[in-house]
């Protein structure tokens, strides 16, 4: 069975600025996808990044970026320019299929960013 | 177009008392899943359903948990004699059955109290 841990249950970073957060998972598997989901205050849950485990090439969407080390086991989400909006809970996740089966999700770090 | 949707948002009873939340995915969004969100806790995985397959209750905590999917569309998760600690935001979420980036879209949740 897989499991994925964030280890920060709490983070905050000044507006602006960057902000890292981790997430470690475990699997015997050689392909698999992470996701980054983000779960604001209002609650309705958002996709935020995705990585494929078969591409070395960390994915990139606007201000936010991975760093995915697959030796390690490790997806981390940079934000870049950290915004007011950005506060919410983060969650890691990983699935084994791209369009089938359940995800796995971390418990989950909630960023709040400050003015 | 309309997002997925449940209902009710809230929901307060009785221990002992069963309850049904219902969940409207996505017009041709073949996988369902269930998720529990705990205060403060990650997504943990109820049940999944993809189009006419057998579904995976493998995450049921126990047999006072049922779930099913009428016509591959709404479906409604219930609990028997609901107990204190099945008080959490239950979660839908619903996905295509090819989809290149492998999102699953959200709903705004039920928050279940009992009391």
């Amino acid at each position: 069975a897989q499991t994925v841990t964030q280890s920060q249950p709490e983070m905050s970073v000044q507006e602006a600025e960057t902000v890292t957060l981790s997430c470690t998972y475990d699997t015997s598997e050689n392909n698999y996808y992470l996701f980054w989901y983000k779960q604001p205050p209002s609650r309705q849950m958002i996709l935020v990044i995705r990585q494929e485990a078969y591409k070395q090439q960390n994915a990139t969407e606007n201000r936010f970026s991975v760093n995915f080390q697959k030796a390690a086991k490790s997806f981390s989400l940079k934000i870049s320019d950290s915004q007011l909006g950005d506060t919410a809970m983060y969650f890691c996740a990983f699935k084994l299929n791209l369009n089938a089966g359940k995800s796995t999700f971390g418990d989950g770090t909630t960023l709040t960013v400050k003015p | 177009g309309a997002g997925v949707s449940q209902s009710p948002s809230n929901k307060v009873t009785e221990k002992g008392k069963d309850v049904e939340l219902r969940c409207d995915p996505i017009s041709g969004h073949t996988a369902l899943y269930w998720y529990r969100q705990s205060l403060g806790q990650g997504l943990e995985f109820l049940i999944y359903f993809q189009g006419n397959s057998a579904p995976d209750k493998s995450g049921l905590p126990s047999d006072r948990f049922s779930a099913e999917r009428t016509g591959g569309s709404v479906s409604t998760l219930t609990i028997q004699r609901t107990q204190q600690e099945d008080s959490a935001v239950y979660l839908c979420a619903s996905s295509p059955s090819s989809d290149s980036y492998g999102e699953q879209y959200f709903g705004p949740g039920t928050r279940l109290t009992v009391t």
